[in-house]
Parts: C-alpha cells; sequence; structure tokens
C-alpha cells in the first residue's frame, strides 16, 4: 500500500527552527509537496521537490532525497503565524496526490 | 479575486437524503478534485476530473457522484447520505492533472449527516 508518514504534532519557539520530516512509500513518484493548513482554513502550497535537494522559498525550505523516501520542511525564525498543520503529499504514478495526515506545529513565545 | 467557490460553507443534513456540493472555478484550471478531511486522516481523494466531460475515480468514490459538464464547475452529490459522510469537502483544481502544477483549494464544506 501506499503510506506517508510524519509526525503528529511538534511544538517550537518563536524565533527558532524547525525541521517537519516526511517519510513516503508510494506506487511511483512524480514529486513531493508541502502545504500549509491554518484550522478551519483550506490548504495552501509552500513547495515542490521532484529532484533530490535543497529548495529555498524564504524562510521556508524543503529538502528531498528519493533514494531514503524522505523530505524535510525547515521552517527558520518561526513566527507566532507559522502555528498551523503543515501536510506532505506525494504524487504516484497515476498523479495521484497521496497525502499525509499532517503535523500540528504549535508555536509558543 | 480568481479562485475556488464551494457551497455551502456548512450544512447539516438528515441520512437517506441528497446532497450536492457545489465547486466553481475562475481559473480556467483543467483539472479538478474532490477530497474529504477527516480528524488524523490525511486528505482522501473522492473523485477527480481531468478535463471536462471526463471523470474519475479515487481512493473513496462509494457513495459519492460527480460531474464535470464544464471546466468551471464540478459538483459532488450524495445520493443517499450517511453518517460515516460526516467530513469537510474540499474543491481544489490545477492547470492539469499529470504535471507538477500544485492544487489550489476552495475554503471548504463542513457536512455533519445526523
Amino acid at each position: 500500500g501506499q503510506n506517508i508518514d510524519q509526525p503528529t504534532e511538534m511544538t517550537a519557539t518563536e524565533g527558532a527552527i524547525v525541521q517537519i520530516n516526511c517519510t513516503y512509500q508510494t506506487s511511483g513518484f512524480n514529486g513531493l509537496f508541502w502545504y500549509q493548513q491554518h484550522a478551519g482554513e483550506a490548504p495552501t502550497f509552500l513547495s515542490y521537490n521532484v529532484l533530490d535537494g535543497l529548495e529555498e522559498k524564504g524562510r521556508f525550505s524543503s529538502f528531498l532525497s528519493r533514494s531514503k523516501g524522505y523530505s524535510y520542511l525547515l521552517l527558520k525564525e518561526l513566527q507566532m503565524k507559522d502555528s498551523a498543520s503543515y501536510l506532505c503529499a506525494v504524487m504516484d504514478s497515476n498523479y495521484q496526490l497521496i497525502w499525509g495526515a499532517g503535523t500540528k506545529l504549535i508555536i509558543k513565545p | 479575486i480568481a479562485g475556488i467557490t464551494q457551497a455551502p460553507t456548512s450544512q447539516i443534513l438528515a441520512a437517506g437524503r441528497r446532497m450536492t456540493l457545489r465547486c466553481t472555478q475562475d481559473m480556467r484550471h483543467n483539472a479538478m478534485y474532490w477530497y474529504r478531511q477527516d480528524l488524523g486522516l490525511g486528505l482522501r481523494l473522492i473523485h477527480y476530473s481531468n478535463t471536462a466531460g471526463t471523470t474519475g475515480k479515487g481512493e473513496v468514490p462509494d457513495g459519492y457522484s460527480v460531474s464535470r459538464a464544464n471546466t468551471d464547475d464540478f459538483p459532488l452529490t450524495l445520493a443517499s447520505a450517511v453518517p460515516s459522510q460526516t467530513s469537510v469537502y474540499f474543491c481544489a483544481s490545477s492547470e492539469a492533472g499529470d504535471g507538477n502544477q500544485p492544487q489550489h483549494f476552495g475554503d471548504g464544506t463542513r457536512l455533519s449527516i445526523l
């Protein structure tokens, strides 16, 4: 079967750095997406990786290792507004997104 | 403002009733999707459409039907609602169904079946 694993919940301090990990086992691979979802709102797109390595976009970076079936989302200079759930999703061989359950990130002052 | 509009925002429905969730996008995206999101689970794909006139089944299609008569609209119908269909339903779209384009989401419909 297809599986996406990510931690259920993480806590970090305002101004710090946090890394949210995602491991996957899917039927084929056509890219990995990270989304942010604030409570009660729609998911919004953060990043896309299809090749190994690090993609940086402002305070957010995303890393991919296809051989290890592993990705992480790195958030720097954390702000209170970063409190949200972060969803990892992999596009499989049928170009369908397989979603993890999400990591709820709690930011403390 | 361009985007995806879902209606209704929320609904309480008696079991056995028929219900259609509406979804409209104005981005001229070819592909559209319906997901359900339940606590502790990832988004699960119900049905999708890669282009107007075509639809496909996702991971959890039973009890749901869709149509795609034109590019903009992608309604989801529950023919006879059951309590296990209580969930938050998200409609999404992307430029194409077979590429690396991100999916854009509507604000969701919170549906409770009693």
